[in-house]
């Protein structure tokens, strides 16, 4: 079945740093994309979203790209800090499917000091 | 403003006993989905509700699962018998009318012994 999914299990950059996570997609009908930070015991927390008429959105510190051509979506953290150590998922929905998102696998970012 | 409120925070049960969650979605929000993550599947929409009518409830794994929104505040995951592959975190999210980022809750961590 169509799935979203991520490239690197594991991001390690130093404090500072730029991050950047990606996630693939194959559901050409999605339409609407979530990223997602999770803290360790926590729920997932929305950090920003982008609809498939955008290919760039930015928000405090973080930016998703959306290239659609190769169903490719990516999310940029800006002078990483400690507190963004976190697993990152990727969320996709179209609207004419089902409400509920699909999730990839996730992204654990770590910040080393 | 109180999030999306879940209970219990963590439950251990034995194999053949019957669990209940409760989930509380954001007020004002009318759509409300159980997902459940685990390691090896990560996050998976079991069912979703909107207006208090479940709409979707193919992610649900078993008749041993069940579901109910009796009102726009309140909403239950139900696991009868229990099994040890029942064990994960069990999150309840909301969303708004047509909008489509959901919020999530803190989670439930069910261990079945």
């Amino acid at each position: 079945g169509e799935s979203v999914g991520l490239h690197l299990p594991t991001l390690s950059v130093q404090e500072g740093d730029n991050s950047i996570i990606n996630c693939a997609y194959s559901n050409s009908a999605s339409d609407y994309f979530i990223w997602y930070k999770q803290e360790s015991g926590k729920g997932p927390q929305f950090i920003i979203d982008i609809r498939s008429n955008m290919d760039k959105r930015q928000g405090q510190r973080v930016t998703v790209l959306l290239n659609k051509t190769v169903k490719h979506l990516s999310l940029q953290i800006a002078a990483t800090q400690p507190g963004d150590s976190a697993v990152y998922f990727c969320a996709e929905n179209n609207e004419g499917g089902a409400d509920g998102l699909t999730f990839g696998k996730g992204t654990h970012l770590i910040i080393q000091p | 403003d109180a999030g999306v409120i879940q209970s219990p925070r963590h439950e251990v049960t034995e194999m053949g006993q019957e669990v209940t969650l409760r989930c509380k979605p954001i007020s004002g929000h009318n759509s409300l989905f159980w997902y459940r993550q685990t390691m090896m599947r990560g996050l998976e929409l079991l069912i979703y509700f909107n207006n208090n009518v479940p709409i979707d409830d193919s992610g649900m794994p078993e008749d041993r699962f069940s579901a109910k929104m009796p009102n726009a505040s309140f909403s239950t995951l139900k696991i009868q018998p229990s099994e040890p592959r029942d064990s994960a975190v069990y999150f309840c999210a909301s969303s708004r009318g047509r909008a489509r980022t959901q919020y999530f809750g803190p989670g439930t961590r069910l261990l079945v012994l």
